[in-house]
């Protein structure tokens, strides 16, 4: 069974840094695409960033130059370090695995998300 | 970025009903489209995939069509535990969702 399980969010000051992590289980992670994705409180889903195999790396512009997505295959999880995180930034994190077709890719399994709220 | 528009925001049915959610993107994606149900408190779930392709373990009586930029998604008979929130996705370029669609109990 495929699980996904978030954790690392919390209270943070504007300006100040965390790091999410997505232990993965149930799957060789290795092998597959995997990204984080947000909603903040009562609104929609928002793509943050994405890291295939290869470890290329995207993310959306808001998020650019300030998150760092990575992952460590030997320990099966996935991160995301956010610095310099600003109001906006107030959201329930995901992670999900993503399924490559032809080049694209799709997200499968989400985890329960953790969340991150940036407040003084 | 690709924008998704979704329509209508909220729909009210009742038990029994045919349901249609339609997406339309702001330029073609191919059929590179999927569907997400997503209750309150919980992930959301994969629907269908490639805008047409049913996830495993998700029941038929979900269907979607469409391409370039107009896509439905379908219930057929809509149950109990299909009151959600559904969202459509692009995934020809950098993800993109549209703003949900609220299926209530009428």
């Amino acid at each position: 069974e495929v699980q996904l399980l978030e954790s690392g969010g919390g209270l943070v000051q504007p300006g100040g840094s965390l790091r999410l992590s997505c232990a993965a289980s149930g799957f060789s992670f290795g092998y597959y695409a995997m990204a984080w994705l947000r909603q903040a409180p009562g609104k929609g889903l928002e793509w943050v960033s994405g890291i295939v195999s290869g470890d290329i790396t995207h993310y959306r512009d808001s998020v650019k130059g300030r998150f760092i997505i990575s992952r460590d295959n030997s320990k099966n999880t996935l991160y995301l370090q956010m610095n310099a995180l600003r109001a906006e930034d107030t959201a329930l994190y995901y992670c999900a695995r993503a399924i490559a077709v032809a080049e694209k890719h799709y997200s499968d399994y989400w985890g329960q998300g953790t969340l991150v709220t940036v407040s003084s | 970025d690709i924008q998704m528009t979704q329509s209508p925001s909220t729909l009210s049915a009742s038990v029994g009903d045919r349901v249609t959610i339609t997406c339309r993107a702001s330029q073609s994606i191919s059929s590179w489209l999927a569907w997400y149900q997503q209750k309150p408190g919980k992930a959301p779930k994969l629907l269908i995939y490639t805008t047409s392709s049913l996830q495993s373990g998700v029941p038929s009586r979900f269907s979607g069509s469409g391409s370039g930029t107009e896509f439905t998604l379908t219930i057929s008979s809509l149950q109990p535990d299909d009151f959600a929130t559904y969202y459509c996705q692009q995934y020809y370029g950098s993800w993109t969702f549209g703003q949900g669609t609220k299926v209530e109990i009428k």
